[in-house]
């Protein structure tokens, strides 16, 4: 079975400076994706960055970067230059086998103060 | 490219009726999956479809819950003999299956349910 573990329930930032947040998987499976998505108060889920598992060269997009250790299951996500549209639920995901289901952590709620 | 679609977005009822939901995914998007999310968690896994085949179904999808994609297309879920533990977030998402990689899923904005 596959599981998510996000550890920080809530965290803040001020605007300008950079966070980063914690996720941990497991899973028995070689050939996997990982993912974090943003789902703003009110507004739905959208994709933030993907990480493939067979690539060691950590995934990054615009302001958006991971720090993936596959030995260690970690996929944490760094927001550099954090802005008040970042306030939002973020969500570590995982998929892996045939049907590629995500499998999600409980979240992390990150407010940025102006 | 309009983006997947739920309808309604919010919807309350009444303990014990029926309540049907619809998911219109992107546009040959042949895999369309339903999650549902309660407040402060992360979403859970419900049930996806390849095309108009049903083919995993949680153990969270009790018979109260079917779920139905006849022609391949739009999705329903429908919430039989509603229970307030049903109050939760019903999230539709799809993804394409004709290219190989790790296309994530694309969500639409959910439909919220209050079961009072």
């Amino acid at each position: 079975a596959q599981t998510v573990t996000q550890s920080q329930p809530e965290m803040s930032v001020q605007e300008a400076e950079t966070v980063t947040l914690s996720c941990t998987y497991d899973t028995s499976e070689n050939n996997y994706y990982l993912f974090w998505y943003k789902q703003p108060p009110s507004r739905q889920m959208i994709l933030v960055i993907r990480q493939e598992a067979y690539k060691q060269q950590n995934a990054t997009e615009n302001r958006f970067s991971v720090n993936f250790q596959k030995a260690a299951k970690s996929f944490s996500l760094k927001i550099s230059d954090s802005q008040l549209g970042d306030t939002a639920m973020y969500f570590c995901a995982c998929n892996a086998g045939n049907n590629r289901k995500l499998i999600w952590g409980l979240g992390t709620s990150l407010a940025v103060n102006p | 490219d309009t983006g997947v679609s739920q309808d309604p977005r919010h919807k309350i009822t009444k303990r014990g009726q029926n309540v049907t939901f619809r998911c219109d995914p992107i546009s040959e998007h042949n895999r369309l999956y339903w999650y549902r999310q309660t407040l402060g968690q992360g979403p859970e896994f419900l049930t996806y479809f390849q095309n108009e085949a049903q083919l995993e179904k949680s153990r969270l999808l009790s018979d109260r819950f079917s779920a139905e994609r006849p022609k391949g297309s739009f999705s329903t879920l429908e919430i039989q003999r509603t229970e307030q533990g049903d109050s939760a977030m019903y999230l539709c998402a799809s993804r394409p299956t004709w290219l190989a990689g790790p296309y994530e899923q694309y969500f639409g904005p959910g439909t919220r349910l209050t079961v009072t």
